[in-house]
């Protein structure tokens, strides 16, 4: 089965902080995803990767950026955390042919 | 804009009867569509899936229709189940043959499955 995995389920940073969430997959997937989730809003697209050191901007790529060094592990990093990008964050991947799998989230919340 | 809508934020069933969700989109170049369940605190999980070139898949109690001249589909739940509550989301594809994966979620319907 499966298995996508945050480091962390909750977070609490300062305002300007520097924060990174990683994700691991453990299927050898070449294609990865961080979404954010927000009441009302859905699922958004912030980053992808479709390959190692590859990296495609989503639909809200402000105030965020990521690393892909590795196939099984992609980070996302807020460079200087703000009180709007508190949220749940969503790590995912897929081989292609099947559907997106997802990590169990990241909340953070910004203060 | 959002290209996937799901205009009912939330749904109300008494268990045994029927739940359907509906969902439109406007982009007329996708072609593979999936529902995703989501259970506080924890990330979604697919549910079923269908292909443009259907108009009905079913998969036990979940069956998803769609129909391509409305860009509309709905997921059905029979017989709804209290452990069938959750925030449902649609999301959909361009190119189901592409290795990219990237899929277009809507906002999501809080379904709530009463006793």
């Amino acid at each position: 089965d499966v298995k996508v995995t945050q480091s962390s389920r909750y977070l609490v940073k300062r305002t300007g902080e520097k924060v990174f969430l990683e994700c691991v997959q453990d299927m050898d997937h070449e294609n990865m995803f961080w979404y954010r989730q927000d009441p009302g809003l859905g699922l958004r697209l912030i980053y992808f990767s479709y390959d190692v050191k590859m990296k495609e901007k989503g639909d809200i790529p402000e105030g965020y950026s990521v690393s892909r060094e590795k196939k099984e592990r992609f980070s996302l990093i807020l460079e200087s955390a703000s009180t709007n990008q508190t949220s749940m964050y969503l790590c995912a991947s897929t081989d292609g042919n099947s559907p997106l799998h997802f990590g169990n989230g990241t909340r953070l919340t910004v203060t | 804009d959002q290209q996937v809508k799901q205009n009912s934020p939330s749904l109300s069933v008494q268990e045994g009867r029927i739940s359907i969700l509906n969902c439109d989109y406007t982009n007329s170049m996708f072609d593979y569509f999936l529902w995703y369940k989501k259970y506080p605190a924890e990330g979604p999980t697919f549910l079923i899936s269908i292909s443009s070139i259907k108009d009905k898949n079913e998969d036990g109690r979940f069956t998803v229709f769609l129909n391509k001249s409305a860009k509309h589909l709905s997921l059905h739940i029979v017989p709804s189940q209290p452990g069938d509550s959750a925030v449902y989301f649609c999301a959909a594809s361009e190119d189901r043959g592409s290795t990219l994966g990237r899929l277009y979620f809507g906002r999501g319907t809080q379904l709530t499955v009463w006793p």
